[in-house]
């Protein structure tokens, strides 16, 4: 079973920030929260991860929070393009990655 | 760069019939992974290589299914007798090194079993 908690979907205007939350209460030290999308009809791409602190790219930021439960991903200025399924995924690197159902994410014109 | 691809993209099989699925990942890539997604479902793990070494086959759903990769770089699934159960979307994804995190997911596979 996955490890993480999703709202199954969120709206976000285009050009806002979407903020993606996700629990992971059960996290132990060594594993990372990593994000991925899945666009309709194509494989999931690889978003970020990361441990204990935040990280950006050129994609989105990646809040975790300092007791490591939950964590935020964050879309700066969300476009159409961004519409997606977005998977919150919590693995250590040895392990296979899970993925649960993801948070539908609807960018709204 | 090249991403991961896979062929064929569609493929409809009658019942009971093998059928081969082939992905080509990422040069250099040493890790490759097979997932099962159905409709409206997240992907499920079927198996995991590292190099030529099939590591984790714990996700694969049955004996009629076997994965290979015998040189280390392009994976072949073969799902033998293939029953409409069978029939979603197979996706191969590689990574680097050894870290299974961060995959590359190539376009999948649809598979329709009649």
């Amino acid at each position: 079973d996955a490890k993480t908690t999703q709202p199954p979907s969120m709206d976000c205007a285009e050009g806002r920030a979407a903020n993606l939350p996700c629990n992971h209460s059960t996290i132990s030290g060594n594993e990372y929260v990593y994000w991925y999308r899945q666009i309709h009809s194509q494989g999931p791409q690889y978003i970020i991860h990361g441990l204990k602190n935040n990280e950006t790219n050129e994609m989105a930021s990646l809040i975790i929070t300092e007791d490591r439960k939950s964590s935020t991903l964050i879309l700066p200025h969300a476009t159409l393009r961004d519409t997606a399924v977005y998977y919150c995924i919590v693995n250590g690197r040895d392990d296979k990655i899970i993925f649960g159902k993801g948070t539908r994410l609807h960018i709204l014109p | 760069g090249a991403g991961v691809s896979q062929s064929p993209r569609y493929k409809v099989a009658k019942r009971g019939q093998d059928v081969a699925l082939r992905c080509d990942p990422i040069s250099g890539h040493v890790s490759l992974f097979w997932y099962q997604q159905a409709l409206g479902q997240g992907p499920e793990f079927l198996t995991y290589f590292q190099n030529e070494a099939q590591l984790d086959k714990s996700g694969l759903p049955s004996d009629r299914f076997f994965a290979e990769r015998p040189e280390g770089s392009v994976s072949t699934l073969k799902i033998q007798r293939t029953q409409q159960e069978d029939s979603a979307v197979y996706l191969c994804a590689s990574s680097l090194l050894f870290d299974r995190g961060e995959q590359y997911f190539g376009p999948g596979t649809r598979l329709t079993v009649t």
